[in-house]
């Protein structure tokens, strides 16, 4: 199957700094990528649909201020937690749909555990 | 009321025991329909679409009641490597195909 990388696994911050987290289709190209949040023993929630060479589309209660996404080429999305504070640490991760049709299976990456002190 | 809501489990069974998992989902536009499982700490991996034929793949089933918006999943001959978290998944028909996803069931097997 297709493979989806993410960077860094692990993070640990002071609270008050950003962070920045990469996703990367590895050998497919993908238009849309999506971006999810789960904090212990939760469900995968959706936060934002980033969409390559326009805005991204965030969830109903998610702060694009807080948490800016960049989808600068078909095979990179950037999620950057801005002022990160501990109520923010949790498991990141993105899936990409191969293809131009986010109608397809959806790859995920191995996810970011976060953790602001 | 949740999108997709499932048991939490845990489901304890001994290895060999058949075990069935249920899912029931709120939106009637959902079109697309999966169980993923999660392994603790790791990335969810799809494990089988659901088809309203129902499907079968190895010692999984899945089945799907369009009409009572309900999917199952069924394991037959648990292994020790069954244990995980099982995640019931749709994708509603507009034009974002996102994933909704459930909280998941917790599968323990037992020697």
């Amino acid at each position: 199957g297709a493979v989806v990388s993410q960077h860094p696994s692990r993070v640990i911050c002071k609270s008050g700094t950003s962070v920045k987290i990469e996703c990367r289709s590895l050998d497919f190209q993908a238009t849309t990528m999506f971006w999810y949040r789960q904090f212990p023993k939760q469900s995968l929630m959706l936060m934002a649909t980033s969409n390559e060479g326009s805005k991204a589309t965030y969830e109903q209660g998610v702060e694009k201020d807080k948490f800016l996404i960049n989808h600068a080429s078909l095979t990179l999305s950037t999620l950057t937690v801005t002022s990160a504070h501990p109520e923010d640490s949790s498991f990141y991760i993105c899936s990409a749909p191969p293809g131009l049709s986010s109608y397809n299976e959806q790859f995920f990456g191995p996810g970011t555990r976060l953790t602001v002190l | 009321r949740k999108e997709v809501e499932q048991d939490p489990g845990p489901f304890n069974v001994p290895e060999g025991a058949t075990v069935a998992f249920n899912c029931t989902y709120s939106n009637s536009a959902s079109q697309s329909f999966f169980w993923y499982r999660q392994d603790c700490r790791k990335e969810p991996k799809l494990l089988m679409s659901v088809y309203s034929s129902g499907n079968e793949d190895g010692r999984f089933t899945a089945q799907l009641n369009r009409a009572s918006q309900y999917i199952s999943l069924l394991i037959r001959d648990s292994k020790l490597s069954d244990s995980a978290t099982y995640l019931c998944v749709v994708r509603v028909m507009d034009s974002s195909y996102k994933l909704i996803f459930g909280s998941g069931t917790r599968l323990l097997v037992r020697p």
